[in-house]
């Protein structure tokens, strides 16, 4: 299974915009890169997806790099109920085995 | 729209005992799932069903946990004897399909070996 790489931890202000980096320098190129969040004492939820081009929704922002070697979320003005740790997932929709592995995850805490 | 349902929430048992967790899925949702997540570490899957098959058990400790879902339906996540290790907590998702779907999961099911 193709592995990501993020940071332990990050801090941010309320209201602020948040960039939570992971790098995939192994991603194939079917793999899709997926964000989960999981706030305390909650299963883990999805956020965003994507293959090549950036995405939005109404959560977040994905900034893709051209060579898929590392993506960005983006939390564009982040809230208190945004703390969570986030995921940054490789998943394969043509591959065998539908692992979706968790690696650690970054801590977000939001600061007030 | 009713979201992944887990029971117990939470759960202590002695060590040797057996313990069991139910998942009821999203409706409609043929494949589910089971991870277990240990305390600071991200979810690890344990197994996957598509409908009633087990397609990917290969990380289930079979000598003691064992799971089933008969009608392709809710699961059983089943550990006998319990071990002092296997305090974490039991997720359970379901996504439509396997592979590029969205995973839905449960709250979890938080169990405590003494």
């Amino acid at each position: 299974d193709a592995k990501t790489t993020q940071p332990n931890s990050m801090e941010s202000n309320e209201e602020e915009p948040v960039h939570l980096p992971c790098n995939h320098s192994t991603i194939s190129g079917t793999d899709y890169i997926h964000w989960y969040r999981q706030l305390p004492s909650q299963g883990p939820e999805y956020v965003i997806h994507g293959l090549t081009s950036n995405v939005n929704n109404r959560m977040a922002s994905l900034a893709i790099a051209e060579d898929r070697k590392s993506s960005t979320l983006i939390l564009h003005r982040a809230t208190l109920r945004d703390a969570a740790v986030y995921y940054c997932i490789l998943r394969d929709p043509q591959g065998g085995s539908e692992k979706l592995v968790f690696g650690k995850g970054t801590k977000l805490t939001v600061n007030p | 729209e009713a979201g992944v349902v887990q029971s117990p929430r939470y759960k202590i048992i002695e060590k040797k005992q057996p313990v069991a967790f139910w998942c009821n899925p999203i409706s409609g949702h043929n494949t589910l799932y089971w991870y277990l997540q240990n305390l600071g570490q991200g979810p690890e899957l344990l197994i996957r069903y598509e409908n009633e098959e087990a397609v990917d058990d290969s990380q289930l400790p079979k000598d003691r946990f064992s799971a089933e879902r008969l009608k392709g339906v809710d699961s059983t996540l089943k550990i006998q004897p319990a071990e002092l290790g296997d305090s974490a907590v039991y997720l359970c998702a379901s996504s439509i399909i396997s592979g590029a779907g969205e995973l839905f999961f449960g709250e979890g099911s938080r169990l405590t070996v003494l």
